[in-house]
């Protein structure tokens, strides 16, 4: 079956060490994209990417950085500068279409809950 | 830039009744798509129902339907019949197509709880 798999479940991290959560789909997805919820605040984009080799911040991407060397692989670093990175972490990816209409919305790993202490 | 508000942070029904959750959204674009996402305590995102703003005619998914106003921005889910699984967080989203790129705006949530 086609999905999304993030990887772990659960991170526990020291204060001041980078991580790297990731992030693999075999649905053929162009487009990917991370998330971070926190309790009362919905979803905030952190980064995604439309193409291999190519990506851009989100609304929250201060302390975060990633990579798209491959179509199927989108990992996400949360470094030492990032000050609040406890959090809930999600996924997810999209087709995307020329002439900028999508014709799916976006399929969501099942996260990966990050504890920095 | 575009904002996505769901003013009821908390709901609950009878097991069986029918519920309907808010969502207001802001917006200077004409093209756009709306979605409602189902978050159980898995926490698994699973898309429930999406609206094209083109379309007027509003959307349906067996027991989910939308309320769509698109002179008001307003964007309402019914569930009829609830049933014990729809018990979950709900998230109103809102999305341009735009430069290539895709980006959900999500609202904050309301928390659904269905009651035997």
């Amino acid at each position: 079956d086609g999905g999304i798999t993030q990887s772990p479940k659960y991170l526990f991290r020291k204060e001041g060490q980078n991580v790297t959560l990731s992030c693999e789909q075999n649905l053929n997805h162009d487009a990917m994209y991370w998330y971070r919820q926190d309790p009362g605040q919905g979803l905030r984009l952190i980064y995604y990417s439309q193409i291999v080799n190519d990506f851009q911040k989100g609304d929250i991407a201060e302390g975060y950085s990633v990579s798209r060397e491959k179509k199927e692989s989108f990992p996400l670093t949360v470094t030492s500068a990032q000050k609040n990175p406890t959090a809930f972490y999600l996924c997810a990816s999209s087709i995307t279409q020329a002439g900028g209409k999508p014709n799916s919305p976006l399929h969501f790993g099942n996260g990966t809950r990050l504890t920095v202490t | 830039a575009q904002t996505v508000t769901q003013s009821q942070p908390e709901m609950s029904v009878q097991e069986a009744e029918t519920v309907t959750l808010s969502c207001t959204y802001d917006t200077s674009e004409n093209n756009y798509y709306l979605f409602w996402y189902k978050q159980p305590p898995s926490r698994q995102m699973i898309l429930v129902i999406r609206q094209e703003a083109y379309k007027q005619q509003n959307a349906t998914e067996n027991r989910f339907s939308v309320n769509f106003q698109k002179a008001a921005k307003s964007f309402s889910l019914k569930i009829s019949d609830s049933q014990l699984g729809d018990t979950a967080m709900y998230f109103c989203a809102f999305l341009t197509p735009g430069a290539g790129s895709y980006q959900l705006t999500f609202g904050k949530g309301t928390k659904l709880s269905v009651i035997p």
